[in-house]
């Protein structure tokens, strides 16, 4: 496989449920990054990776937790969502600290909260 | 805080026509990208500008970079209806210990005939 993969691509959950969204890149990067679409905001930051270490939490509510067991994983754990949570959720990656910080993307998980 | 802004947000485009989209930024970067995101879709790479005066063409897009003026256009040249979509422009965020992208609301254009 190549560049930037996520799983799943769709996802309807309830407020109750615990689930997780997967992100792998096989682009040999050094950042990861989540970021939240929907259709009232631009694209958000929320969680940003370098070197396995997280660097940023934009000020995300605690019931989204990511996780990255080394740079080619990704997580996003969710729990006891909210409706005004459903978005499209976005992974990237990068090679950081190079000239350039070009972020590569993954199809998304168009996430439901119901 | 970083902000980004693009406009117009929307633009309807006539087959054949020209038009620009506009980036301002408020940080000093020097650095810019561009994507294009389809209906349902991820966001695709289309430019990256990384210095003041860089100017990049692919088709019937360019892009080009005024660091000093805190700008990027993007220009269209003869409207076709496949570029119908939303472009994104983005500007390298510092943080304490590397770099993300933020980007602008996107410009959503629409090419009729």
């Amino acid at each position: 496989e190549t560049g930037v993969t996520q799983t799943p691509r769709h996802l309807v959950m309830g407020m109750t449920n615990k689930k997780s969204l997967k992100c792998e890149q096989h682009l040999g990067h050094n950042a990861m990054y989540w970021y939240k679409q929907s259709a009232k905001k631009p694209l958000e930051l929320m969680f940003v990776y370098n070197f396995k270490e997280q660097t940023e939490n934009n000020s995300v509510p605690s019931r989204f937790s990511p996780e990255c067991p080394n740079s080619s994983h990704l997580f996003l754990h969710l729990h006891t969502l909210q409706p005004e949570d459903s978005a499209l959720y976005l992974c990237a990656s990068s090679q950081d600290g190079e000239v350039s910080t070009e972020a590569f993307f993954g199809q998304g998980t168009r996430l439901t909260v119901v | 805080e970083l902000k980004v802004e693009q406009n117009p947000l929307f633009l309807s485009m006539q087959e054949g026509k020209n038009y620009t989209i506009y980036c301002n930024y408020s940080t000093t970067s020097d650095r810019l990208y561009w994507y294009r995101q389809d209906p349902g879709k991820s966001l695709e790479s289309l430019f990256v500008l990384l210095s003041n005066g860089a100017v990049k063409q692919e088709g019937r897009l360019m892009a080009s970079l005024d660091t000093k003026a805190r700008l990027s256009t993007l220009h269209i040249t003869a409207a076709v209806h496949d570029l119908s979509a939303t472009y994104f422009c983005a500007v390298d965020m510092i943080h304490q210990a590397g770099t993300a992208l933020i980007f602008g609301k996107g410009t959503t254009l629409s090419v009729s005939s």
